[in-house]
């Protein structure tokens, strides 16, 4: 079973500001990665897949990189509405398909 | 607009079955793109995939769930189904159903829609 490990688990921001978030896989996922942001209460929501294609309606200031092991998701400027938990899934090899721990990102 | 909503009793007794629904709605079970899956979080943790099932009758489970596991589909009334058996207090949780994205030679990706989820609390 590949674990991903996210960091850090909480993050806090201001408006505005650049942010990254890290997921790092036991082994290789190649880019067989996905990124979901969260409001509790709320459906998670897909943001990237392929470890940087944005989803349908996934804003701009959403970035994903990496390969491998070591994958960042990017905030270029931070807005209210980005304040929420944000999850890593690797694809790579399954079942089981796995998450990481979440980051939460809170305001500053 | 494709929507999941999960449904089911809140609270179950430990040691009986947790049944769980998921209607779907402006897509089909049988459409063939898409396998259909339960995910769980217990509160104030991660995310656990459970299981996963094709409108043709695959399925795969987590293994450290297997023996408790049954996943369904009925096409025509467009709904999923999960049945725990022998619930402990460990499987309180907030249970997703989500749509997930069957790509190019049967590789099976990512989530792509997920439910508002369901909490379930397993107590006396």
């Amino acid at each position: 079973e590949i674990m991903l490990t996210q960091s850090p688990a909480t993050l806090s921001v201001s408006p505005g500001e650049r942010t990254a978030l890290t997921c790092r896989a036991s082994e290789s996922v190649s880019t067989n990665l996905a990124w979901y942001q969260h409001q509790p209460g709320q459906a998670p929501r897909l943001l990237i897949f392929g470890a940087s294609t944005r989803a349908t309606g996934t804003p701009a200031r959403f970035s994903g990189s990496g390969s491998g092991t070591e994958f960042t998701l990017t905030i270029s400027s931070l807005q209210s509405e980005d304040y929420a938990f944000y999850y890593c899934l690797q694809y790579n090899k399954w079942p089981p398909w796995t998450f990481g721990q979440g980051t939460k990102v809170e305001m500053k | 607009q494709p929507h999941l909503q999960e449904s089911g009793p809140g609270l179950v007794q430990p040691s009986e079955t947790l049944s769980l629904t998921c209607t779907v709605s402006d897509d089909s079970l049988s459409s063939g793109s898409h396998y259909w899956d339960w995910i769980r979080q217990p509160p104030g943790k991660g995310l656990e995939w459970i299981a996963s099932m094709y409108y043709s009758g695959q399925t795969y489970y987590n293994a450290s769930l297997e023996s408790r596991v049954t996943i369904s589909v009925d096409v025509f009334k467009n709904q999923l189904s999960l049945n725990l058996r022998s619930v402990t207090a460990a499987d309180t949780a907030v249970y997703y159903c989500a749509r997930h994205v069957r790509g190019s030679f049967g590789v099976i990706t990512y989530f792509d829609l997920w439910g508002q989820g369901t909490l379930v609390t397993v107590s006396p």
